[in-house]
C-alpha cells in the first residue's frame, strides 16, 4: 500500500466554522490530489498540486483553498463550511501528472465530514 | 469531455468470471483508459490501465474494442473480496461505476 495517510478520519463540524484536513505521504510523489466524493457524483477533483507551493484549481473548488509547504504534507481547508461540503474527502498521490496518459493514483483512505 | 458509461450494478457468482463493461464513444486517440475499484469505505485503489492493447495483470483484465469506444474489464475468477465499485475512467474523471456483488 502506498503510504498515505489522512487526517482525522471522521470530523463533525458547525457551519461557518474553519475546517483543515491534512495529507500525508511517504512515498516523495511530486503530485497530490484533494477529492470529494458523493452519492451519484463520484469523485471530482477540488485542488490539485504539482509541487511545494504550486497548486491549481480543479471542478469543484469554490469554497476550499489548499496549500502545500512540504513535500510530504497536502492540506485542505474549508474557511467557512457550509452543509453542501458534507462529504467524503479522499486524497491521491502520483509520480506524474494524471492528464489522460498511463499516470496512475493512489488514494489515501478518506476523511467522513459531516458540516451540521 | 470525454465520458464513460457503466451499468450501475451486476452480480456474479463466487468463482466465475465477470465482464464488467464500459463505454467510452467520445474517447480522444491519446486517452487511456483507467480502471480503479473501492472497496467499501475505502479510498479507490487502482486495478489496470490500457491505451490500444488488451492488457493482464494479477488483478484483472482488460480487454480494449478495436475502435477503442468500449472496454471491457474481466475478473477470472470473483472472490467475495471483489465485491467493489469499479470505475471506468478517462482522464481521471470518475463517473458512478458498476456496484459488482458476488454471492458465495
Amino acid at each position: 500500500d502506498a503510504g498515505i495517510t489522512q487526517s482525522p478520519r471522521h470530523k463533525v463540524t458547525e457551519t461557518g466554522t474553519p475546517v483543515t484536513l491534512r495529507c500525508h505521504q511517504t512515498e516523495n510523489h511530486r503530485y497530490m490530489y484533494w477529492y470529494r466524493q458523493d452519492p451519484g457524483h463520484g469523485l471530482r477533483l477540488i485542488h490539485y498540486s504539482y509541487g511545494v507551493k504550486d497548486t491549481d484549481k480543479g471542478e469543484v473548488s469554490d469554497g476550499y483553498s489548499v496549500s502545500r509547504s512540504k513535500t510530504e504534507d497536502f492540506l485542505l481547508t474549508l474557511e467557512s463550511a457550509t452543509s453542501s461540503q458534507t462529504s467524503v474527502y479522499f486524497c491521491a498521490i502520483s509520480d506524474t501528472l494524471v492528464a489522460g496518459g498511463g499516470e496512475t493514483q493512489y488514494f489515501g483512505p478518506g476523511t467522513r465530514l459531516l458540516v451540521l | 469531455d470525454a465520458k464513460t458509461t457503466q451499468p450501475n450494478s451486476m452480480e456474479s457468482n463466487e468463482e466465475e468470471p465477470v465482464h464488467l463493461p464500459c463505454n467510452h464513444s467520445t474517447i480522444s486517440g491519446t486517452d487511456y483508459i483507467h480502471w480503479y475499484r473501492q472497496l467499501p469505505s475505502q479510498g479507490p485503489e487502482y486495478v489496470i490501465h490500457g491505451l490500444t492493447s488488451n492488457v493482464n495483470n494479477r488483478m484483472a483484465s482488460l480487454a480494449i474494442a478495436e475502435d477503442r469506444k468500449s472496454s471491457t474489464l474481466i475478473l477470472h475468477r470473483a472472490t467475495l473480496r471483489d465485491a467493489a465499485v469499479y470505475y471506468c475512467i478517462l482522464r481521471m474523471r470518475f463517473g458512478a461505476g458498476t456496484r459488482l456483488t458476488v454471492k458465495p
